[in-house]
């Protein structure tokens, strides 16, 4: 059973714009959620996270938000840049433990 | 710092043959876990290690193992391959303080054959 989802498999957006990537969960003992992106050939990077107290959470350009009632979270990076194309998954690590449950990812494709 | 390491980036092995994977965690990191990528399964968690003990298994066969040295490095092992063994094998490392996010290898792609 996969307790985090993510239902869109691709998006492309347009340099400058925003990118919005979604994921939704049905474990609601998750309390902290991750982000990370994933270049070809390289393993994921962290990217931002969000504990469950919060809604929201801001890096930079990247802002994650959480919407617990709804058990869903989304990614928003404003602007958009090229740089950014790579395959996002949303994770989040079964409670007390380190084992993460990732989403089967989003491929982000920021067209110049 | 140094990130993680895992050697060897690329593997081609026979069904039936054993395998084994090595990762050196982030200096001072605790606690080492291992992933399988497959395009049909996406990430998935095979086990944790920390102080030497698996402390988490995720679920798959016996013949995935691991094991953890004093010094934090860990391996994992593949017995009697089988070709949907074929996969990305990643390695993460964490502090294990609170929530403190997995930094992960580059990763050992495996390909059976």
């Amino acid at each position: 059973d996969q307790q985090v989802k993510q239902n869109s498999p691709s998006l492309s957006v347009q340099e400058g714009r925003i990118s919005i990537l979604n994921c939704d969960y049905t474990n609601s003992m998750f309390d902290y959620f991750l982000w990370y992106k994933k270049y070809p050939a390289e393993g994921p990077t962290f990217l931002i996270s969000i504990s469950s107290i919060k809604d929201k959470n801001e890096d930079g350009r990247f802002t994650v938000f959480l919407n617990k009632s709804a058990k869903h979270l989304s990614l928003h990076i404003v602007p958009s840049q090229p740089g950014d194309s790579a395959v996002y998954f949303c994770a989040a690590p079964a409670t007390g433990a380190n084992n993460l449950f990732f989403g089967t990812g989003t491929r982000l494709t920021v067209i110049p | 710092k140094a990130g993680v390491t895992q050697t060897p980036r690329y593997l081609i092995k026979t069904r039936g043959q054993q395998v084994t994977l090595s990762c050196s965690p982030i200096s001072g990191h605790r606690s080492v876990s291992w992933y399988q990528q497959t395009p049909g399964q996406g990430l998935q968690f095979l086990f944790e290690y920390f102080s030497e003990t698996q402390r988490n298994k995720g679920n798959f066969p016996g013949r995935f193992s691991g094991r953890q040295f004093s010094n934090s490095r860990s391996e994992m092992n593949v017995s009697t391959l089988e070709l949907g063994d074929s996969a990305l094998y990643l390695c993460a490392s964490s502090p294990d303080r609170g929530h403190s996010p997995l930094h992960f290898g580059n990763g050992t792609r495996l390909t059976v054959t």
